[in-house]
């Protein structure tokens, strides 16, 4: 139980394009997702906060016209790099939290992550 | 804000040795302490967490040690075998459905034959 999966897996991708990946909790419903960035051999950061139905929270420091966010049901949530750069190559994780009824409510499922690279 | 401190960074131990990773915090408020695995490429993995009222919880050959008192927590792994290299995080929150995770550094875990 309490599978995270994330699409894609890996994307190469032009300077200036845009790229989404998509989060889905498979076996749950969650009530809200999060979206992580990690640098290698870093920690994870946590990027944006997201309940579905609502606008994401953003982290000081995260432009949320460059990095959009959309909950649209309890089981998918979608990262958005628009007009993607170089520098916004890293790995990008999911997680997803359980409502009430799926669990403890503190716990984070962690998708497989979804490594872009932009050229 | 919650600042977690994660030690060491890097760990070697001999296949079927101890190994024992240690994090402490700073909010008070923390009540939830989950720890996670990562392998290369891969996302993390819950292995363990604990919550404020309980002081220690087992699971096969990992065990989670809190201490509320002085603000800190450790990951004991026995018998450690070389599936169980991978990077190991522990994080921190208040718990409740508006809490966010804030996670320590992490440390490397490299089991030796």
């Amino acid at each position: 139980g309490a599978v995270v999966s994330q699409h894609p897996s890996w994307v190469i991708c032009k300077s200036g394009t845009s790229v989404k990946i998509e989060c889905r909790s498979l076996d749950f419903q969650a009530t809200t997702m999060f979206w992580y960035r990690q640098f290698p051999k870093q920690s994870l950061m946590l990027m944006a906060t997201s309940n579905e139905g609502s606008k994401a929270t953003y982290e000081q420091g995260v432009e949320k016209d460059k990095f959009l966010i959309n909950h649209a049901s309890l089981t998918l949530s979608t990262l958005t790099v628009t007009s993607a750069h170089p520098e916004d190559s890293s790995f990008y994780i999911c997680s997803a939290r359980p409502g009430i009824a799926g669990g403890p409510r503190e716990t984070q499922y962690f998708g497989p992550g979804t490594r872009l690279l932009v050229l | 804000g919650e600042n977690v401190e994660q030690h060491p960074s890097t760990l070697s131990v001999q296949e079927g040795d101890s190994a024992v990773i240690k994090c402490t915090y700073s909010d008070s408020a923390s009540n939830y302490f989950p720890w996670y695995k990562q392998e290369l490429g891969k996302g993390p993995q819950l292995i363990i967490d604990i919550r404020s009222n309980v002081g220690e919880k087992k699971d096969q050959r990992i065990a989670v040690t809190l201490n509320k008192t002085a603000k800190h927590f450790s990951l004991h792994i026995t018998e450690t075998q070389p599936e169980d290299s991978a990077v190991y995080f522990c994080a921190a929150s208040r718990g409740g459905t508006a809490s966010k995770l804030t996670f320590g550094t992490g440390t490397r875990l490299q089991v030796t034959l």
